[in-house]
């Protein structure tokens, strides 16, 4: 499968601040990918699709001025969390697929924890 | 909203099979069944897919009901390295897009 790399692993910010998380497809071209977040002892939450030169579509309730999303290459897309407040605190994963295709895997990264003091 | 079901957890013993059921009642004719598992802290790990035929590979075999409302994901001979949480998702056709939309999921326990 395809090789899904998110850096940074962790991150602790002081709250006010914006923290910037990268997903790099490192053996795939992918036209699609997805940024989910997950809070403790929940399921992976849906955010945002974005799709290599176009905007992001978010999901509904998610704040797109606050999750500033790019994916302007077919192997890197960035998740910017914009003054970031203890709330935002969470474990950030995002995906990689090939757009239009929904019978293939999608692939993961390890995912981002966030922790903002 | 999710369009799987799927019981809350399930124990199951080292070495024996274990059979994670889901039910998916409402699904389309060009969805996909998909299964992934989630071991504590990490991202997501594909398992197995199909569309109506079973399907078999080097981790899982996935069955699916004829009429395609259920599916059972068979792990042959569990491990305490599948103590997971594992996930039956619907992949929405077309109309949405490619995406992926998580439920809870199976909290499996393997036990020795």
């Amino acid at each position: 499968g395809a090789v899904v790399s998110q850096h940074p692993s962790w991150v602790i910010c002081k709250s006010g601040t914006s923290v910037k998380i990268e997903c790099r497809s490192l053996d795939f071209q992918a036209t699609t990918m997805f940024w989910y977040r997950q809070f403790p002892k929940q399921s992976l939450m849906l955010m945002a699709t974005s799709n290599e030169g176009s905007k992001a579509t978010y999901e509904q309730g998610v704040e797109k001025d606050k999750f500033l999303i790019n994916h302007a290459s077919l192997t890197l897309s960035t998740l910017t969390v914009t003054s970031a407040h203890p709330e935002d605190s969470s474990f950030y994963i995002c995906s990689v697929s090939d757009r239009g295709q929904w019978n293939t895997e999608a692939f993961f990264g390890q995912g981002t924890r966030l922790t903002v003091v | 909203d999710a369009k799987t079901t799927q019981p809350p957890s399930m124990d199951c013993a080292e070495g024996r099979a274990a059979n994670l059921p889901c039910n998916h009642s409402t699904i389309s004719g060009n969805e996909y069944v998909y299964w992934y598992r989630q071991i504590h802290s990490q991202g997501p790990q594909y398992i197995i897919h199909g569309l109506k035929n079973n399907e078999t590979n080097e981790m899982a075999s996935l069955i699916i009901t004829e009429d395609r409302k259920s599916s059972t994901l068979i792990l042959p001979h569990a491990t305490l390295r599948d103590t997971a949480v594992y996930y039956c998702i619907v992949r929405f056709g077309s109309r949405y897009g490619n995406k992926l939309v998580f439920g809870a999921g199976t909290i499996l326990r393997v036990k020795s």
